[in-house]
């Protein structure tokens, strides 16, 4: 069955600086997503992403983040000077388009990103 | 006001027996889905069910059953026949204004199953 994938399971980075985060959404997928849990709390949406645009971003989505699609497969979420409170388990999701019918996110295992 | 609340503290429930897990929502968009996610201690967000805000029928997968009732705005997960390995972290979520919009998840309850 196919899946979302994300690389690197654990990243550990010293803060101040830049970590990209990458994932490979299922191949016929067209919506993308990240969220991001801290540590024994609610997942929380940072941003979706269609046709080579941002098309949502929440609040905590601040300019220390980008998206990218640079090829075919992969979606990656850049953090350009992490902070401590950036310490959290970062989900990759990816969902078909199939007009208004409803299909889920799957979601990737995720990435653990620890910043000291 | 909290888009998603799951107020339960942790929840334990005996092997083979049903439990229910509560989540009410708040939304003025009429078209919306609920979703239910189980995360394990590994950490992975594993889909459940999905019932929609116009569906007619309770959803139901396998073990798993939504009670919806949206005068009330609840939506929340029965699983019967538990196992062990149901022992994790359930989340509710909602997607609102249009299909390919974000979820908003609640806090999670943790249930644990004993054997």
């Amino acid at each position: 069955e196919p899946e979302v994938t994300q690389t690197p399971s654990h990243q550990v980075t010293q803060m101040g600086q830049e970590v990209i985060l990458r994932c490979v959404p299922i191949s016929n997928h067209l919506y993308f997503y990240w969220y991001r849990q801290i540590l024994g709390q609610k997942v929380e949406f940072l941003v979706s992403f269609y046709n080579n645009e941002i098309s949502e971003k929440s609040e905590i989505f601040d300019d220390q983040f980008s998206v990218e699609r640079p090829d075919g497969s992969n979606f990656t979420l850049k953090i350009r000077s992490t902070k401590l409170e950036d310490s959290a388990m970062y989900f990759c999701a990816s969902r078909e388009d199939e007009g208004y019918s409803y299909n889920e996110q799957f979601f990737g295992p995720g990435t653990r990103l620890t910043v000291l | 006001a909290q888009k998603i609340t799951q107020t339960q503290p942790g929840m334990f429930v005996q092997e083979k027996e049903a439990v229910t897990l509560d989540c009410t929502y708040d939304t003025s968009d009429p078209s919306y889905g609920l979703f239910w996610y189980k995360q394990p201690s590994s950490g992975e967000m594993i889909f459940l069910i999905y019932q929609g805000s116009y569906d007619q029928q309770n959803a139901t997968e396998g073990r798993y059953s939504l009670n919806f009732q949206k005068a009330r705005k609840s939506a929340n997960l029965v699983i019967s026949a538990s196992q062990l390995g149901d022992s994790a972290m359930y989340f509710c979520a909602m997607r609102e204004k249009g299909a390919n919009s974000k979820l908003t998840f609640g806090k999670g309850i943790t249930l644990s199953v004993r054997p």
